[in-house]
Parts: C-alpha cells; structure tokens; sequence
C-alpha cells in the first residue's frame, strides 16, 4: 500500500466550478500537509501548506486537513481556465516528506 | 530572474554513458535538493544538500553522486546510466533545512532525461 493515494485524473471541470482535490494517507506521523501546482513541461510550485486539522483559506484556493479520516482536500472556488495543472500533495512527518503522484485538473472555459 | 536554472533540458544517453545535470539557484539558499519525477510514482528524492560542502542520500540514491562546492551550484552526476534512470529530473531550492524551510519550494524546469 502507497503511504499517500491520489487520484490521477483528469478531472474535466467547466469554468466557475468548484473543485475538490483529495489524497488519502495511511501514515498518522505526518503533520505537514502541503499542495503543490506543476503546469506542463514545468516544475511545482509550493500553493499553501496546512499544519495538523483543519483549514486555510489564500484567496480561491482552501486547503482542508482531516487527521482522523486520514484524508487532505484543496479546494479551487471559481475556477479558472489558468488552474489547469496537476496538483500534487506532500506530507511531511519532520523525517520523511512523501508526495503524491498528483491529479491532473482541466478547466474548460 | 531569480530562481532554479537546469541545464540540459532534454538528453539522451546510451546505457553505460554517464553524464552530469546542473543545477544553479541565484537566491542563496542553503538547502539543495534533487528528485525524479515518473508517472504515477510521484517526486522522490535521490539526494540533498544543506550548505556548501555538505550531502546526503535521499530515497533513491543508488546509480547518482551529487556534490556542493558552492550555495549556488548542486550537479547530479550519473555514473552508468540505465533504462531504469529514464525519467524528469527536478533541482529544488529551500531557504533553510529546518522547519517549513525544508520544503523544496523553488524548482527548475526540470530535465527530461531517456536512456537507450
């Protein structure tokens, strides 16, 4: 069993939509949860970090953390033709940072 | 511009050539870090530096020598490629090793490397 599961996608959205991206973990040491963005042919880039449960809001994007359900959500609020990337997350137990192999997002306009 | 520089940006290789990916930052972080990205496996890290003159293996070290001679620079070095290296080649940055800082937060474009 991987550590963290993410779904691969794509996910086919239509422009305005909100959208939801999950990982699920088996490890309950971790305690930094992290999204990442990657456009095509680029590298990541750090979008927000959470720490523990809970929730963090940076403008549209809400990053959601559910320790008991072992289970971390981004959610994009009026979605974008630019949000178009996969989205990776990264768990973080302050020894072992594992990240997921990311969902592909498509917004049609 | 300020950021992560990776050079080349496709190479193909012959099994048994070795070669070395560069890696520069202009931002002065003291935290280094290289990983290969395959489908469905996600980032994994091969090796990682914390300041100048200073490595160390990551998750998947095995076939790659890194070294840092200065907080700028920070080349993978692959002693005999294999089939098994084909893979996208990322060089992250950090600003610090402790902390949030440990996150790479800073990558290059990447290297996509294939091996025949």
């Amino acid at each position: 069993q991987k550590e963290v599961e993410q779904d691969p996608g794509p996910l086919s959205v239509p422009e305005g939509a909100i959208v939801s991206l999950n990982c699920t973990y088996s490890n309950s040491a971790f305690q930094y949860f992290m999204w990442y963005r990657q456009y095509s042919r680029k590298g990541p880039e750090l979008l927000m970090y959470t720490y523990s449960s809970g929730n963090k809001e940076d403008g549209r994007f809400t990053a959601q953390v559910d320790k008991s359900s072992k289970y971390i959500s981004l959610f994009i609020r009026d979605s974008q033709p630019s949000d178009s990337a996969t989205y990776l997350c990264a768990l973080d137990s302050s020894y072992k940072l594992i990240f997921g192999s990311g969902t592909r997002l498509l917004v049609r306009p | 511009n300020a950021g992560v520089t990776q050079t080349p940006k496709f190479q193909v290789l012959k099994t048994g050539q070795s070669m070395t990916l560069q890696c520069a930052q202009d931002m002065n972080h003291e935290y280094m870090s290289w990983y290969r990205q395959d489908p469905g496996m996600g980032l994994r890290l091969i090796h990682y530096s914390v300041g100048a003159g200073i490595t160390d293996q990551g998750e998947v070290p095995n076939g790659y020598n890194v070294s840092r001679s200065t907080t700028e620079d920070f080349p993978l070095r692959l002693l005999s490629a294999a089939p098994s290296q084909t893979s996208v080649y990322f060089c992250a940055s950090s600003y610090s090793f402790g902390g949030a800082g440990r996150w790479p937060q800073h990558f290059g474009d990447g290297t996509r490397l294939s091996i025949l």
